[in-house]
């Protein structure tokens, strides 16, 4: 059990620039979930996957924002003409079925300039 | 829309002494889970409580479940410095997605 990876670590782009960050879960999990997290508060959901599906998306979610995870196995956050209010730690997290604990990656911190 | 508030926020004790923190939640559910988060660092799963009246202890840790009054508690027994981090309480409410909601975080100082 690698545990889940996440990269970037730490990506710094300027306004209105388009990112990618990737995921890779552990193995063996079938769910894959994104979260937001700013400092001082508790991680908000952006997107749930069971496999290669895309079930649910949060409303924090705008059409800049895109996820896929082809396959089933590694997913992809895009975020499209970033903004200053994109700045985050975008977490991953990926789990057995409920009501198995999700396990998170140590994210990707999102700095615009 | 699912609210979960923690209490409190911050909390500053000695080395030995006891406290609880509180998180509660505003639907019904019956699947909380508790996090810790180090600096810098990703969340760690401390607890998983599923059902009215669940209890589960770690070490110096325990966490309790009262899904009538909606309400779960992390009671820390003779802290010791190794337990300052922040401690996030998530509930499930969905039917299916295991799509979490996040209290605030309690950040923990235990000083010496």
């Amino acid at each position: 059990d690698t545990g889940v990876s996440q990269d970037p670590r730490h990506k710094i782009t300027k306004r209105g620039q388009n990112v990618t960050f990737r995921c890779d879960p552990i193995s063996e999990h079938n769910r894959l979930y994104w979260y937001r997290q700013t400092l001082g508060q508790g991680p908000e959901f952006l997107t749930y996957f069971q496999n290669e599906a895309q079930l649910e998306k949060s409303r924090l979610l705008s059409d800049r924002f895109s996820a896929e995870r082809p396959k089933g196995s590694f997913s992809t956050l895009e975020i499209q003409r970033t903004e200053q209010g994109d700045s985050a730690m975008y977490l991953c997290a990926s789990s057995m079925d409920i009501p198995q604990p999700q396990h998170f990656g140590d994210g990707t911190r999102l700095s615009i300039l | 829309e699912l609210k979960v508030e923690q209490n409190p926020l911050f909390l500053s004790m000695q080395e030995g002494k006891n406290y609880t923190i509180y998180c509660n939640y505003s639907t019904t559910s019956d699947r909380l889970y508790w996090y810790r988060q180090d600096p810098g660092k990703s969340l760690e799963s401390l607890f998983v409580l599923l059902s009215n009246g669940a209890v589960k202890q770690e070490g110096r840790l325990m966490a309790s479940l009262d899904t009538k009054a909606r309400l779960s508690t992390l009671h820390i027994t003779a802290a010791v410095h190794d337990l300052s981090a922040t401690y996030f309480c998530a509930v499930d409410s969905s039917s299916n997605t295991g799509k979490l909601i996040f209290g605030q975080g309690t950040t923990l100082q235990v000083k010496p």
